[in-house]
C-alpha cells in the first residue's frame, strides 16, 4: 500500500529563516513518482516538482530545493530565506502511474515578518 | 498561460439534492482527475478519465458518477448529498497519464 507521511503538522519560522519540510513515503513499486504541492489561504493547489523514481538528483529552483533520497524513502523540501508568500499547507504526494496520487496529511508554513 | 477552469466556484445545496460540477482542462490536455478535499484534510483522488474513457478509480462514492466529453471537459454529477460531501472538489488535468497534474481552483461544496 501506499502511503505519505508528513510528520510536521505546523511550522512557524521567523522571514529569511530557511526551512525544510519533511516527507516519507512508502510503496512497493519501483517505479514511482513523488511530488511536492503548495495550497495558499486562496485554496488552489500549486504544482511544484514532479519527481520519478529513477532520478535522485536534487533539484534546485531558485529558493526552493528538493532533497530525494530513495535510501530512506524521503523527499524533503528546503525553502531558503523565506518569505511571507510562502506562507501555505505544503502536501508530498504520491503515485504509482501518476494517476491516483497520494497526499501527505499536509504542512502548514507560516513565515512571519 | 491557459489553466484549468472548474465551475462553479462555491456552490450551495440542501442535502438529498443533486449536483454538478464542470471541469475544463488546459488546452491539449486529454486527462482528467477529480479529487475531494474536506476541511483541513489533504486531497482525496476520487477518479480519473483519459481520452474520455475511465482510467482510474479511487474513493468515489457511488453515488457520484463523472464523465469526459469529447471535448475533452468532466463533468462530476453528485446525487442524495449528505452534509459530508462539503468539501473542496479539484479538477486536475495533464497532457497525458505520464506527465504532470496541474489543479484548478477547485469548487466549494457546501451541503445543508
Amino acid at each position: 500500500a501506499q502511503k505519505v507521511t508528513q510528520a510536521q503538522t505546523e511550522i512557524s519560522v521567523v522571514e529569511k529563516e530557511d526551512v525544510t519540510l519533511d516527507c516519507v513515503y512508502e510503496t512497493r513499486d519501483t517505479t514511482y513518482y513523488l511530488f511536492w504541492y503548495k495550497q495558499p489561504p486562496s485554496g488552489e493547489l500549486v504544482f511544484l516538482i514532479r519527481r520519478n523514481s529513477f532520478d535522485e538528483q536534487n533539484e534546485i529552483s531558485g529558493r526552493y530545493s528538493w532533497n530525494f533520497q530513495k535510501s530512506t524513502s524521503s523527499f524533503n523540501f528546503t525553502i531558503t530565506a523565506s518569505q511571507v508568500v510562502d506562507s501555505a499547507v505544503y502536501f508530498c504526494a504520491l503515485s504509482d502511474n501518476n494517476n491516483d496520487m497520494r497526499f501527505g496529511a499536509g504542512t502548514r508554513l507560516t513565515v512571519k515578518p | 498561460a491557459a489553466g484549468v477552469i472548474q465551475s462553479p466556484r462555491h456552490l450551495i445545496k440542501e442535502k438529498r439534492e443533486t449536483a454538478t460540477l464542470k471541469c475544463y482542462p488546459i488546452p491539449r490536455h486529454d486527462t482528467v482527475y477529480w479529487y475531494q478535499q474536506g476541511p483541513g484534510q489533504d486531497p482525496q483522488f476520487l477518479i480519473s478519465f483519459y481520452e474520455k474513457m475511465q482510467s482510474d478509480k479511487g474513493s468515489i462514492p457511488d453515488r457520484f458518477s463523472a464523465q469526459q466529453f469529447s471535448d475533452y471537459h468532466s463533468e462530476l454529477n453528485m446525487s442524495s448529498l449528505e452534509l459530508g460531501d462539503s468539501a473542496l472538489y479539484f479538477c486536475a488535468s495533464s497532457l497525458d497519464r505520464d506527465h504532470e497534474q496541474y489543479f484548478g481552483p477547485g469548487t466549494r461544496l457546501t451541503v445543508t
